[in-house]
């Protein structure tokens, strides 16, 4: 099993800032990584597929890096809406999801 | 407008059996792999399931690997979750998403999800 570590856990930013969020893989999973989001009681919104790709409707402030066993999500300017939990997760393999990184409002 | 909406989630003993069914609409259904998702509270989602477009071919994780199957009737353009011998760790919110792939490959593409159906295994 591909495990995925996010790090931090927990991101505290003010609205306006620059957020950035890691995943690293236990091996390499080329670059079939997607990054998601979850709001409380929702479930999970596809942001990022394929390590740089936007999924439909997602805004320019998203955008992904990456490939191999290190990625990034860069959320260049937050805005209220964007406090969330995000997950990435890998296809490479069997579908398997990070523990998570939450943007909390400082 | 792509849709899809899960049922069947109750509470339930150990051990005992459940089917969970997931209604799509919007999309061609018969072209696209979809998935069962489960996520316990305060947990990240795991993959639980997987079904080729046609149905010939399924997959699923280990810890669910010989108790659950998955289904499709793309007639009725739904897919089922039935799960046998259920434990307290099989509880949580199953989740259906369709997979934005059409072919069984590196399936796991997730675009569109249901918003889920509680599973509660409890004595």
């Amino acid at each position: 099993e591909i495990v995925l570590t996010q790090s931090p856990a927990t991101l505290s930013l003010s609205p306006g800032e620059r957020a950035t969020l890691s995943c690293r893989a236990s091996q390499t999973v080329s670059s079939y990584l997607a990054w998601y989001q979850q709001k409380p009681g929702q479930a999970p919104r596809l942001l990022i597929y394929d390590a740089s790709n936007r999924a439909t409707g997602i805004p320019a402030r998203f955008s992904g890096s990456g490939s191999g066993t290190d990625f990034t999500l860069t959320i260049s300017s937050l805005e209220p809406e964007d406090f969330a939990v995000y997950y990435c997760q890998q296809r490479n393999y069997a579908p398997t999801f990070g523990g998570g990184t939450k943007v909390e409002i400082k | 407008q792509v849709r899809v909406v899960e049922s069947g989630g109750v509470v339930v003993q150990p051990g005992t059996s459940l089917r969970l069914s997931c209604a799509a609409t919007g999309f061609t259904f018969s072209s696209h792999v979809m998935h069962w998702v489960r996520q316990a509270p305060g947990r990240r989602p795991e993959w639980v399931a997987a079904i080729s477009p046609d149905g010939n071919n399924d997959d699923y994780a280990e810890s669910v690997r010989g108790r659950f199957t998955i289904s499709r009737d793309n007639s009725k353009n739904t897919v089922f979750l039935q799960m046998h011998s259920l434990r307290p760790e099989d509880s949580g919110v199953y989740f259906c998403a369709r997979d934005q792939l059409q072919i069984w490959l590196c399936v796991g593409l997730l675009d569109s999800w249901g918003p889920g159906t509680l599973v509660t295994v409890s004595s």
